[in-house]
């Protein structure tokens, strides 16, 4: 299957700071996504990116997707306790459907 | 909103059995999907469907098989469960070329 590089594995950090996460793949997508899982629960949509450049936020978090289609960043401003679980992005490739892949996702732990 | 719901949280099942994990989607959504979690592999697609009696294989479909018998209903079946598939089982679901919604998983233990 397509391999997505998701980084860092994971973060611990204080409450309050910023976070930043990427994702990169050899292949060019046209379609990128960033979900969190909490614990004990499914993947729930976060922001979904669909043009190369594209600038997206979904309140104190903003995703971009890359100008070469092949990564995507994802940035939680002024962290805060329920922030803490796991995101994982998400591509699709041209013409494959509805096919999406994931990364191997990013551990997030917030210290208040 | 969408819903997608996995018949069991927590299941525990012996080598060997047959096992079904069932989930139905309330959205009338074309596509249905089946992923297994590991910790450090991330999701791995199983099986995906993109209509009623229609299946394709994902990157990891040994040992498994599905069945789609109904729009709104995606069934994994273990046809005989081994101990490398105790696992975190989510099913996902959407429409045509959008983001897949998921279900909260089934979290399997083969003993």
């Amino acid at each position: 299957g397509q391999q997505l590089n998701q980084s860092p594995q994971s973060m611990f950090i204080q409450e309050g700071e910023d976070v930043s996460m990427n994702c990169t793949s050899s292949s060019i997508f046209n379609t990128w996504l960033w979900y969190k899982q909490d614990p004990g629960e499914g993947p729930v949509l976060l922001i979904a990116l669909y043009k190369a450049g594209e600038l997206t936020s979904n309140g104190r978090l903003t995703a971009q997707f890359g100008i070469t289609r092949k990564d995507s960043f994802l940035n939680i401003s002024a962290s805060i306790p329920s922030d803490v679980g796991i995101y994982f992005c998400a591509g699709q490739l041209p013409n494959t459907g509805n096919q999406f892949y994931f990364g191997t996702g990013t551990s997030l732990t917030v210290i208040p | 909103d969408v819903k997608v719901t996995q018949s069991s949280r927590y299941l525990v099942k012996r080598t060997g059995e047959k096992v079904f994990l069932e989930c139905v989607q309330d959205m009338d959504h074309e596509n249905m999907f089946w992923y297994r979690q590991d910790p450090g592999l991330g999701l791995r697609l199983i099986y995906f469907s993109y209509d009623v009696k229609m299946k394709e294989k994902g990157d990891i479909p040994e040992g498994y098989s599905v069945s789609r018998e109904k729009k709104e209903r995606f069934s994994l079946i273990l046809e005989s469960a081994s101990t490398n598939q105790t696992s975190m089982y989510l099913c996902a679901s959407s429409l045509a070329d959008q983001p897949q919604h998921f279900g909260d998983g089934t979290r399997l233990s083969i003993l």
